[in-house]
């Protein structure tokens, strides 16, 4: 199985601020990258995904991809007090293979 | 267009009951998939079925059992219920292309006591 490495938190940043989110996986041929949201007592759902190195824009969000570094992260922007929620990152290594981290708590504080 | 559904939301078994956890998706996915979260651990995947007629181990499949029953529908059962067993389960689906890409159904809280 391989490894998704994620800081458990909790992050706390200032409403208005950045918030930087962090992950490192072990297989180096990974392929694709997601980002999920989890709200307390919810379900996971999908807000980022990347497949390239680089960045990747989607209005306050910003998914970052360094292959040679095995890490991604994510950036959001202006960020909300609705935006407190555990931030899950997901690695693709093969068919049907994915691995998700523990996750990483994000509190914006007003 | 309901997306995932699960049932039940809630559930408290005894040791060694058995129940089965039912999942359907509406959005005419080839890849459905079972996982479970436990505090620290992360989402665990269970089983999957990559298309109608086929499923597949994951990484943590004992004591759970699964069932393709059509495209729509993909179900958890538990014949032995263990406390070891407590978690959240969810279920998802994917267009089939076997990337992280998923949807998730609601969860459901199953404690074992």
């Amino acid at each position: 199985q391989k490894e998704v490495e994620q800081n458990s938190g909790p992050l706390s940043v200032p409403e208005g601020a950045i918030a930087s989110l962090n992950c490192t996986y072990s297989d180096r041929g990974s392929q694709s990258f997601f980002w999920y949201r989890q709200y307390s007592g919810k379900s996971p759902e999908l807000i980022m995904f990347i497949y390239s190195n680089g960045d990747k824009e989607d209005g306050r969000f910003t998914a970052q991809l360094n292959k040679a570094s095995q890490y991604v992260s994510l950036l959001i922007r202006d960020s909300q007090p609705s935006d407190s929620a555990t931030y899950l990152c997901a690695v693709n290594w093969g068919y049907q293979k994915v691995t998700f981290g523990t996750g990483t708590k994000l509190q914006v504080i007003p | 267009n309901a997306g995932v559904t699960q049932t039940p939301k809630f559930q408290v078994l005894k040791t060694g009951q058995s129940m089965t956890l039912q999942c359907a998706q509406d959005m005419n996915h080839n890849s459905m998939y079972w996982y479970r979260q436990d505090p620290g651990m992360g989402l665990r995947l269970i089983y999957y079925s990559a298309s109608e007629g086929t499923t597949d181990k994951g990484e943590v499949p004992n004591g759970y059992n699964v069932s393709r029953l059509n495209k729509r529908e993909f179900s958890l059962r538990l014949e032995s219920a263990a406390p070891s067993q407590t978690s959240v389960y969810f279920c998802a689906s994917s267009e089939g292309r076997g990337t992280g890409e998923a949807f998730f159904g609601q969860g459901t809280r199953l404690t074992v006591v």
